[in-house]
């Protein structure tokens, strides 16, 4: 199993970038995944890192780095649509399933 | 359109009164999920079955049911509701991988999910 652990809240100007860590504990890695979620509405994926390294898309990146067990993403040129809960979560050597952190809630205010 | 499909989306019932949430995907996913969503727990796993009649507990099974008699298919059961129960549910399904790499990333396609609430 992981331990996954990720900020609770964090909250960020518009405009501005902002960076979600998470940090995780597994016997044996095999990727790791960042979804976004809106207040009440189903997750949707925005990332997947394996190796380490930065995987830009857009105004979004996620960084990996599988000796720190350390990943983070990073959201540039914040709009008020980005406020939402971040997912980190990691999938184990030889399984499928991937496990869920707790979410980061990011506020974004004007 | 590609979708999973959870019914109901809302749900009042009472301690006790056994309840079916539906879940269906028009993807061909081999990889097919339960999950519930409590506010500081997130999401945790209830069940999964990775095939046709092959399923498996995730990290909160007690109380619940499911079945995977087809692939498109695969229902929640409540036998007996209870109060702590009471939680926002979601359906996941996806591709199994393929190795490791990004060909390997087994992307989940989420329900729009559903809210139970158990009296």
């Amino acid at each position: 199993g992981q331990n996954i652990d990720q900020p609770t809240e964090m909250t960020a100007t518009e405009g501005a970038i902002v960076q979600i860590n998470c940090t995780y504990q597994t016997s044996g890695f095999n990727g790791l995944f960042w979804y976004q979620q809106h207040a009440g509405e189903a997750p949707t994926f925005l990332s997947y890192n394996v190796l380490d390294g930065l995987e830009e898309k857009g105004r979004f990146s996620s960084f990996l780095s599988r000796s720190k067990g350390y990943s983070y993403l990073l959201l540039k040129e914040l709009q008020m649509k980005d406020s939402a809960s971040y997912l980190c979560a990691v999938r184990d050597e030889g399984s499928y399933i991937p496990t869920f952190g707790r979410g980061t809630s990011l506020i974004v205010h004007p | 359109e590609a979708q999973v499909t959870q019914n109901p989306r809302y749900l009042i019932t009472v301690t006790g009164k056994k309840l079916t949430v539906t879940c269906s995907q028009n993807m061909n996913h081999e990889y097919m999920s339960w999950y519930r969503q409590d506010p500081g727990l997130g999401l945790r796993q209830i069940y999964y079955s990775m095939n046709v009649e092959v399923t498996d507990k995730g990290d909160v099974p007690e109380g619940y049911k499911v079945s995977r008699k087809e692939k498109r298919n695969f229902p929640l059961i409540l036998e007996s509701p209870s109060p702590n129960q009471t939680s926002l549910y979601f359906c996941a399904s996806s591709f199994r991988p393929i190795g490791r790499g990004v060909s390997g990333a087994n992307v989940l396609t989420f329900g729009a999910g559903s809210r139970l609430t158990v009296l």
